[in-house]
C-alpha cells in the first residue's frame, strides 16, 4: 500500500520569504501526486497535481511542485509567501485505485 | 451553488441522538467519498461510492451509516456516537475513472 510522509509538522516563515514543504511517498510505481491546502474551518482545496510528463508542476496561488522519482519526493514551493498562505498543507498520493492516502499535514504560519 | 456543499457546517449531539450529515456535489461527478479528519491525524477514508454503489467501507463502526440515493447526494447517518467520534467530516467527489477529488467544507461534529 502507498504511504505519504510530511516530515515537517509546523513551519514558520516571514511574509515575502520563500516556502518549501516536503513530501515523501512510498509506492512501487509512479503514483498520482497531489497537494491540497486547508484554511481554518474550511475543506481541502486542490493546489496542484502530478500524473505524468513535466516533473515541475504549476498550481494555483503561485505554488509549484517538483516530482523527483529518485528521491520519491514531491515538494511544494512558493517563491514569496503572503499572509493569506497561512494554512495547513496536505500531500496525497493515489496508486491508481482512485483512493487517496494523505500525509499528516504541515501547518504554515506566516509572520509579518 | 457550485462545487461540493455540506450541511450542517457544525453539529453538536449527545451520544443517544440520531443525526444525518448531507453532502451534495454540483460537478457532474459519479464517485463520492466520506473522510474523517481528527486533530493531528491524517485524513481517514471512511466510505466510497461509485455510481451510487458502495465500493469501500474502511472498517467503519456501524454507528456510521452512509447512504447514496443518487450520484449527486451522499448522506452519513449517525447514531449512538461516542465522544471520540468528534471530528471534521469531509465529503469529496470525483469522476469514477479519475483520481482528482474535490472536497466540501466539512461538518464539524462534537459529540457530548
Amino acid at each position: 500500500a502507498q504511504s505519504v510522509t510530511q516530515p515537517d509538522i509546523h513551519i514558520t516563515v516571514s511574509e515575502g520569504a520563500s516556502l518549501e514543504l516536503r513530501c515523501n511517498y512510498s509506492y512501487g510505481a509512479t503514483p498520482y501526486l497531489f497537494w491540497y491546502v486547508q484554511s481554518p474551518g474550511q475543506g481541502l482545496q486542490l493546489l496542484l497535481k502530478y500524473f505524468s510528463g513535466d516533473t515541475l508542476v504549476q498550481g494555483i496561488k503561485g505554488f509549484e511542485a517538483e516530482f523527483k522519482r529518485s528521491q520519491s519526493s514531491f515538494n511544494l514551493r512558493k517563491p514569496s509567501v503572503h499572509w493569506s498562505d497561512a494554512a495547513e498543507y496536505f500531500c496525497a498520493v493515489a496508486a491508481g485505485d482512485y483512493k487517496l492516502s494523505f500525509g499528516a499535514g504541515t501547518t504554515v504560519t506566516v509572520r509579518a | 451553488e457550485t462545487g461540493v456543499t455540506q450541511t450542517p457546517r457544525h453539529l453538536v449531539m449527545g451520544m443517544t441522538n440520531k443525526k444525518s450529515l448531507k453532502c451534495e456535489q454540483h460537478l457532474g461527478h459519479n464517485a463520492m467519498y466520506w473522510y474523517k479528519q481528527s486533530a493531528k491525524k491524517p485524513l481517514e477514508l471512511m466510505f466510497v461510492y461509485n455510481f451510487k454503489e458502495q465500493t469501500e467501507n474502511n472498517s467503519v463502526p456501524s454507528r456510521f451509516s452512509p447512504e447514496c440515493p443518487n450520484s449527486s447526494h451522499l448522506f452519513l447517518h449517525l447514531h449512538t456516537l461516542q465522544p471520540e467520534d468528534s471530528a471534521l467530516y469531509l465529503c469529496a467527489s470525483s469522476q469514477a475513472s479519475e483520481e482528482t477529488q474535490y472536497f466540501g467544507p466539512g461538518t464539524r461534529l462534537l459529540v457530548l
